[in-house]
């Protein structure tokens, strides 16, 4: 079946730096995808709509300059964390929605980034 | 714009007995709508969906919800919990169109008692 991967699944990084975080839609190809965050016991967010080919979409708040989104093919996005903060720290999951199956979502393992 | 709701933010259950998590959502037109199941630390997978059609949906591990317009709600039911489904459970919202963006709940989560 379809599957989304993260890589990594973990990360820590230096208060500062810049760290990425792939999305990949290893069997099919997907035009969007999406980035949302996760907050310990709490719900998901959704942080912003990556568009295959054009700029991403950000939600309310987020901060497009910090949380920088690439969608350079149809089968990969990432994320950018730039200057991270220890606030930053969190949950990021992607997904992304395969057309011709019945519109199924597909969601990523997620990747936890930990800012120290 | 659309929202979810769950309004038990936790549920205990004993192993065999029957399990309803509630879902009420809004939404301007016919939505899709999600269940989630997230064990501790791990990504999302998807219990079942609903599009169109038949109100009642069979999902996996013996899930089903069933989608009521009159009432918004979209809640998941098990006949018979086991151990294994102790976990987080998210309803979710979503548009049509091509559009996939999920509005998610604050979550329910189950424990199993022995």
């Amino acid at each position: 079946g379809a599957v989304v991967s993260q890589h990594p699944s973990w990360v820590i990084c230096k208060s500062g730096t810049s760290v990425k975080i792939e999305c990949r839609s290893l069997d099919f190809q997907a035009t969007t995808m999406f980035w949302y965050r996760q907050f310990p016991k709490q719900s998901l967010m959704l942080m912003a709509t990556s568009n295959e080919g054009s700029k991403a979409t950000y939600e309310q708040g987020v901060e497009k300059d910090k949380f920088l989104i690439n969608h350079a093919s149809l089968t990969l996005s990432t994320l950018t964390v730039t200057s991270a903060h220890p606030e930053d720290s969190s949950f990021y999951i992607c997904s992304a929605s395969r057309t011709g199956s019945g519109n199924t979502i597909y969601f990523g393992e997620g990747s936890w980034l930990t800012v120290v | 714009a659309q929202s979810v709701t769950q309004p038990d933010i936790h549920i205990t259950v004993s192993e065999g007995a029957s399990l309803e998590l509630r879902c009420n959502y809004s939404y301007g037109a016919t939505p899709y709508l999600f269940w989630y199941v997230q064990s501790p630390g791990q990504g999302l997978q998807l219990l079942l969906k609903y599009f169109s059609g038949d109100t009642l949906v069979q999902g996996i591990k013996g899930f089903e919800a069933e989608f009521k317009r009159s009432q918004s709600s979209f809640n998941l039911r098990k006949p018979s919990v086991h151990w294994s489904d102790a976990a987080e459970y998210f309803c979710a919202v979503g548009g049509r169109g091509s559009n996939y963006k999920l509005t998610f709940g604050k979550g329910t989560l189950l424990t199993v008692n022995p």
